[in-house]
């Protein structure tokens, strides 16, 4: 169980357009969804917090306007980058909080590779 | 401002060797620490959780333990394999009642292992 997907694993898209990236929880229900970014051999960086029916919360120096989010449902985030660069190439991964009881745990997508020429 | 060690940044060993591997963190308020197994180019694979009121925790061959108040927590892999080269990560989770989303992961920047046959 706690499977959580993502959608693209990889895209190649040129500057200035715009990509969707999806998150899913497959086998639970997740009213909160996390999108973190990580460049190579760096750490994971957490832009932005994913609640289902309201507004996104974005860590300080990420751009709520470049970084699209929504959380329609219960199972599903997504993150658009809007006029992507170069500079957006990196690896996105989501992960989505699983609540069984008092337990409160993160399960990871399995990443998508971002790179735009 | 939670910040996340990992040591060594990279470390290679002969397969059948037992290895150590260390995270430290500044802020000791923690609700608990998790590691973390992330595979080239794939999203991340949890270990090991311990809470903060735990000192270890035993998966296998693998052994977490956790000194909270000293701000440090050692993973520590027997009888390593080829299989378990990977980059591993630390992770911590915030106290409750620290201000802002209680479920924000900060992690370290990973400890690349290779075991050689």
């Amino acid at each position: 169980g706690a499977v959580v997907s993502q959608h693209p694993s990889w895209v190649i898209c040129k500057s200035g357009t715009s990509v969707k990236i999806e998150c899913r929880s497959l086998d639970f229900q997740a009213t909160t969804m996390f999108w973190y970014r990580q460049f190579p051999k760096q750490s994971l960086m957490l832009m932005a917090t994913s609640n289902e029916g309201s507004k996104a919360t974005y860590e300080q120096g990420v751009e709520k306007d470049k970084f699209l989010i929504n959380h329609a449902s219960l199972t599903l985030s997504t993150l658009t980058v809007t006029s992507a660069h170069p500079e957006d190439s990196s690896f996105y991964i989501c992960s989505a909080l699983r609540r069984a009881g008092t337990q409160r745990e993160q399960y990871f997508g399995p990443g998508t590779r971002l790179t735009v020429t | 401002k939670q910040e996340v060690t990992q040591i060594p940044a990279a470390l290679s060993v002969p397969e059948g060797e037992n290895l150590v591997l260390n995270c430290s963190f500044t802020d000791s308020a923690i609700y608990n620490l998790q590691w973390f197994r992330q595979d080239p180019g794939k999203g991340l694979t949890s270990l090991l959780l311990i809470q903060s009121s735990q000192r270890e925790q035993t998966s296998g061959r693998l052994n977490a333990s956790l000194d909270k108040s000293s701000g440090r927590s050692t993973l520590y892999i027997a009888a390593s394999q080829p299989g378990d080269s990977a980059t591993y990560l630390c992770a911590v989770r915030p106290a409750t009642n620290s201000g802002g989303s209680n479920y924000k992961l900060t992690f370290g920047k990973g400890t690349l292992l290779t075991v050689n046959p």
